[in-house]
């Protein structure tokens, strides 16, 4: 069974870093991209960027590009996305989320839980 | 980016109603290789990750059920539900993932009439 279990939720200063991950389990972690997708409170859903850990690629949205950085540890079926120069803009549930085939373009049949980041002095 | 404009935003419904959910896309969805439109719908409920009910448009993902339909084409989709169930109210959303970034429409609330 494919299961994707994110960190806990943080409550982090304006102007700090986060970091949130995503552990895979049931399946080959390196076979699959990894994607994150922002989600702000009553709102819709944002991709935020990707990552092949086979070869250590990562594609970003353009409106995420200096905000989040993507990681993955093939070491520990884990990925990773670091959250830098928080602002309330940034308060919002946080997704992993893993395609349904090898494809890297397919949607997304395996979601994580979801992290809240909330961004609070 | 590619905009999917979702309409309505929200819907009221009685149990045992069909209802349809729209979806445009600014541009084709329609991938000429394979000869597939590259359009999903999720639904999300409250306090829950999105689950992925329809991908390559009208392709139901295993587990769902046929009371959940899509069409369409191009630039131009409908989610369909016929007979909604209680266990249906959620909210809905289409996503292209024919090119990147992927986008969502922002997405449609079904609530009991």
């Amino acid at each position: 069974e494919v299961k994707l279990q994110q960190s806990g939720d943080e409550l982090v200063r304006p102007g700090a870093s986060v970091k949130i991950s995503c552990k895979a389990s049931g399946y080959t972690f390196t076979s699959y991209s990894m994607h994150w997708v922002k989600q702000r409170p009553g709102q819709g859903l944002e991709w935020i960027g990707a990552i092949i850990p086979i070869i250590d690629t990562t594609e970003y949205n353009q409106k995420f590009k200096g905000k989040a950085t993507l990681t993955a540890d093939k070491s520990s079926n884990t990925a990773n996305m670091e959250l830098s120069r928080l602002t309330s803009e940034d308060s919002a549930v946080y997704y992993c989320a893993r395609p349904g085939s090898f494809n890297y373009g397919s949607p997304f049949a395996y979601w994580g839980q979801g992290t809240l980041v909330t961004v609070s002095s | 980016d590619i905009v999917m404009t979702q309409s309505p935003s929200s819907l009221a419904v009685s149990a045992g109603e069909t209802v349809t959910i729209n979806c445009k896309s600014s541009q084709s969805l329609f991938g000429s290789v394979r000869q597939k439109n590259y359009l999903a719908w999720y639904q999300q409920k409250p306090g829950q990750s999105p689950k992925l009910l329809i991908y390559l448009a009208s392709t139901r993902e295993s587990g769902v059920p046929d009371r959940f339909i899509g069409s369409g084409s191009g630039t131009d989709f409908t989610l369909t539900i016929s007979s909604v169930q209680a266990e249906d109210l959620a909210n809905y959303y289409c996503q292209q993932y024919y090119d990147t970034p992927n986008t969502f429409g922002a997405g449609t609330k079904l609530e009991l009439k």
